[in-house]
């Protein structure tokens, strides 16, 4: 257990709304990452983070901004929500143990823009 | 471009019997790791195992182990003595290096087992 957390944990909103998804670690850990999961496409990154206000942009980040103010917080927004949008959303931190290197993922945010 | 293939969408296997999921990637960096997770039903995404591109021995983690065929890109997970709670989607990724350390994942193989 990494200590990450997701808010919120289900969100029903309609089209043209902003979003913002929150991640949520208790161990500083440098990465942090947002994907989306969606079916047949597995998890594809949004954006991520390599430390306080150094982000960058992942393979499907339109209509995505993020924000990383604190070690331990890394926001998702979407500007303006749409359909196209409703997904399951992950954050991730990457962890270095020795020779060994994880991802360990939050819960997940259930999104449907109406 | 990286990619990472699993090219089996759905897999069944007899309780008690092992079981190889593929996964092929591509890449043209010689420092990269590669990963394999589980999601269950519940939905929360487990990590499994890890191989780094310059460990010579395959990665093992309990009734997990990595098959890494460096030249063939390729690194199958095989689950050995399969049990009914390995029924779960899997995932193979992989991490290139880098700033930021991108991951890169596949569409996922659906196990099932067979009591």
């Amino acid at each position: 257990d990494a200590g990450i957390t997701q808010s919120p944990r289900h969100k029903v909103t309609e089209t043209g709304t902003p979003v913002t998804l929150r991640c949520h670690q208790t161990e500083n850990h440098r990465y942090m990452y947002w994907y989306r999961q969606d079916p047949g496409h597995g998890l594809r990154l949004i954006h991520y983070s390599y430390g306080v206000k150094d982000t960058d942009k992942g393979e499907v980040s339109d209509g995505y901004s993020v924000s990383r103010s604190k070690t331990e917080d890394f926001l998702l927004t979407l500007e303006s929500a749409t359909s196209s949008q409703t997904s399951v959303y992950f954050c991730a931190i990457s962890v270095q143990r020795g020779p060994q290197e994880t991802q360990y993922f939050g819960p997940g945010t259930r999104l449907l823009v109406l | 471009a990286q990619k990472i293939t699993q090219t089996q969408p759905g897999m069944f296997v007899q309780e008690k019997e092992a079981v190889t999921l593929d996964c092929t990637y591509d890449t043209s960096d010689q420092s990269y790791g590669l990963f394999w997770y589980k999601q269950p039903s519940s939905g929360e995404m487990i990590f499994l195992i890890y191989q780094g591109s310059y460990d010579e021995q395959n990665a093992t983690e309990g009734r997990y182990s990595l098959n890494f065929q460096k030249a063939r890109k390729s690194a199958n997970l095989v689950i050995s003595a399969s049990q009914l709670g390995d029924s779960a989607m899997y995932f193979c990724a992989m991490r290139r290096p880098g700033r930021g350390n991108q991951f890169y994942f596949g569409t996922g193989t659906s196990l099932t087992v067979i009591p």
